[in-house]
């Protein structure tokens, strides 16, 4: 079984650039999460979808930060514009659904913002 | 809102002795609790979690522990081999977000 797959790995971008992420869950998963790790930190959630409802974007800045997941599969993250606070890594993870708790995370991208 | 405090946050052991890792949690509504360990350059990997209705769970080298009315709970590793230096994080859920620990950097000395 194919894990959760993110693009692209290392992204290097100059401040007020717009930036975008992209990430498949496991095949057949419902929720899929969007954190961002600084360094050193625990992840922290910027939005949970339900199939292609997100319902819980409390922590999303929604100033710069956008998300959209149109088929409940795939999903995008967008940064416009990003700024040098914003350097981080970005995960995604995905859970079978309601019922379950299991998160299963990507590989990330790790931005730069110089 | 739930808070989780982990410790230590770096902790250093020989390889073959054991390594405990513990977290605190404060919303009583928690009912599940993963670990995670990440490795660089990598995404976190789930490698054991337990939910509130039981007390401890084993898989080979690893356990945890939970004990709720003290709202704390624990990663023992036994047995340490240098596979498992990594940094390792606690959550605890309730609502099906997970509130993470700071972390633990985890170093096995050969």
């Amino acid at each position: 079984e194919a894990g959760v797959v993110q693009s692209p790995r290392y992204k290097i971008i100059e401040k007020k650039q717009p930036v975008a992420f992209w990430c498949n869950p496991i095949s057949g998963h419902n929720t899929l999460y969007w954190y961002r790790q600084n360094l050193g930190q625990g992840p922290e959630l910027l939005i949970r979808y339900e199939n292609e409802e997100a319902v819980d974007d409390s922590q999303l800045p929604k100033d710069r930060f956008s998300a959209e997941r149109l088929k409940g599969v795939d999903s995008t993250l967008k940064i416009q514009p990003a700024e040098l606070g914003d350097s981080a890594v970005y995960l995604c993870a995905s859970c079978p659904g309601r019922s379950s708790y299991e998160q299963y995370f990507g590989p990330g991208t790790r931005l730069t913002v110089t | 809102g739930e808070n989780v405090e982990q410790h230590p946050s770096t902790l250093s052991v020989q390889e073959g002795d054991s390594a405990v890792i513990k977290c605190t949690y404060s919303d009583s509504a928690s009912n599940y609790f993963p670990w995670y360990k990440q490795e660089l350059g990598k995404g976190p990997q789930l490698i054991i979690d337990i939910r509130s209705n039981v007390g401890e769970k084993k898989d080979q080298r690893i356990a945890v522990t939970l004990n709720k009315t003290a709202k704390h709970f624990s990663l023992h590793i036994t047995e340490t081999q240098p596979e498992d230096s990594a940094v390792y994080f606690c959550a605890a859920s309730s609502n099906y977000q997970l509130i993470w620990g700071a972390g633990t950097k985890l170093i096995i000395k050969p």
